[in-house]
């Protein structure tokens, strides 16, 4: 069985701060890793991926994200926050043989002026 | 290239009624999968066709079904609903297992 863990479910960051999101799973075969954002009434739009080639991945805007497989870990980051990146934000995990996705239970950042 | 494609997009139901949602995939995916989203469960995997197939299916009761046709298109019904589907159901569409998921703006559903 795979899981995720989002840890808080609430970051605020100040505009031009570093974003830290964070996120740990359980897998039992090597797995896949994503980052989705969701803004408000829209669908999960892709922000970077893993899948077991380099273990920084880089992503859309300006977002990347580090596989750590002794911690179990796909945390997020992004050097600077920008208002735009005000967003729900979804960690999920999958097999990559099996496309179903778990996903954690989401973490919403907002950023401050 | 067009994203993917949910219709409705919004939907008022009462209890005991049944519901069909559509979704279009990306041109030349195969694989569609389903989800459900709800503020007390987050996203849920409902159930994924590839090849007008059923290839893999969550933890829901039978009330929720699905179907693929020859153009990758794919239908999900819900019947006799209750208050607690009222959701956000979301569908994406993948060229295939291993390949990353795109998803369409949702289907809202409230059940009254």
């Amino acid at each position: 069985a795979q899981s995720v863990t989002q840890l808080g479910s609430h970051v605020s960051v100040s505009e031009g701060a570093l974003v830290l999101l964070r996120c740990n799973y359980s897998s039992s075969v090597p797995p896949y890793l994503f980052w989705y954002v969701q803004y408000p009434n829209q669908g999960l739009q892709l922000l970077l991926k893993y899948t077991s080639a380099a273990t920084l991945v880089k992503g859309i805007n300006g977002f990347e994200a580090e596989f750590k497989k002794s911690e179990t870990s796909f945390h997020l980051t992004k050097p600077s926050a920008h208002m735009s990146d005000a967003a729900q934000n979804f960690c999920a995990v999958s097999s990559g043989a099996n496309s179903k996705l778990t996903f954690g239970k989401g973490i919403t950042l907002s950023v401050r002026p | 290239k067009a994203g993917v494609t949910q219709t409705p997009r919004y939907l008022i139901k009462t209890r005991g009624q049944q519901v069909t949602l559509s979704c279009s995939p990306i041109s030349g995916h195969r694989s569609v999968s389903w989800y459900q989203q709800t503020p007390g469960q987050g996203l849920q995997f409902l159930f994924e066709y590839f090849s007008e197939t059923q290839r893999n299916k969550g933890n829901f009761p039978g009330r929720f079904s699905g179907r693929q046709f020859s153009n990758s298109r794919s239908e999900m019904n819900v019947s006799t609903l209750e208050l607690g589907d009222s959701a956000l159901y979301l569908c994406a569409s993948s060229q295939g297992f291993e390949e990353t998921q795109y998803f369409g703006p949702g289907t809202r559903l409230l059940v009254l």
